[in-house]
């Protein structure tokens, strides 16, 4: 399977922990970017990766939120002191990064409950 | 007021309708639109990709962008019962890359 992986899939914490995401891009895919999503909503920007440079935060990426993409492949989302609110579906998408008007490519997932 | 606007749903059909799916947007700067497929608890699948306006057909699925009144539709015909699930549209302009979607909209075909 080419396509892009998340890891783990689901992910349930208790208040107050901290949780870490990887998201695998498609490879040679040089763009990744992570969307939260919650129930009977669509995917809402949360930040995106040209190579190994973090270029865009949305104002949804509180201080408690932090990612990276170190050596511009697979990137990591990490959620410090999580809170109710941050229980969605952490969605990560790739694309070639080859110029504008690329669509973007989705992996499954990681479905954070936080209790 | 949304960027971009989808009524939810849910839509019901019986098997072998076409459907028809819509989503308005108030970004005149938006040139890219795309339509995703998303079954429960999975990512979203693209499914159609249109720049700037006109119609798009990939087999049984048409896309069309009417830029003059920021609408866009993805109509669907003969539905399948594998073509349940929620319908995201999504867009964005030539700067950015900025992806962003409609609520979706859940669609169920009835055998």
């Amino acid at each position: 399977d080419t396509g892009v992986s998340q890891n783990p899939r689901h992910k349930i914490t208790k208040r107050g922990q901290n949780v870490t995401f990887r998201c695998d891009p498609i490879s040679e895919h040089n763009r990744l970017y992570w969307y939260r999503q919650t129930l009977g909503q669509g995917p809402e920007f949360l930040t995106y990766f040209q190579n190994e440079a973090q270029l865009e935060k949305s104002r949804l990426l509180s201080d408690r939120f932090s990612a990276e993409r170190p050596k511009g492949s697979f990137s990591t989302l990490e959620i410090q002191r999580t809170e109710q609110g941050d229980s969605a579906m952490y969605l990560c998408a790739s694309s070639p990064g080859l110029g504008l008007g690329e669509t973007q490519y989705f992996g499954p997932g990681t479905r954070l409950l936080v209790l | 007021q949304k960027e971009v606007e989808q009524d939810p749903g849910p839509l019901s059909v019986p098997e072998g309708a076409i459907v028809s799916l819509n989503c308005t947007y108030s970004n005149s700067a938006f040139q890219y639109f795309m339509w995703y497929r998303q079954y429960s608890r999975k990512g979203p699948e693209l499914l159609m990709y249109t720049y700037s306006s006109g119609n798009k057909e990939d087999g049984r699925f048409t896309a069309q962008v009417d830029k003059s009144s920021k609408y866009i539709s993805l109509f669907i015909r003969d539905s399948q019962p594998s073509d349940s699930a929620t319908y995201l549209c999504a867009m964005f302009g030539s700067t950015g890359n900025q992806f962003y979607f409609g609520t979706g909209t859940s669609l169920t075909v009835i055998p």
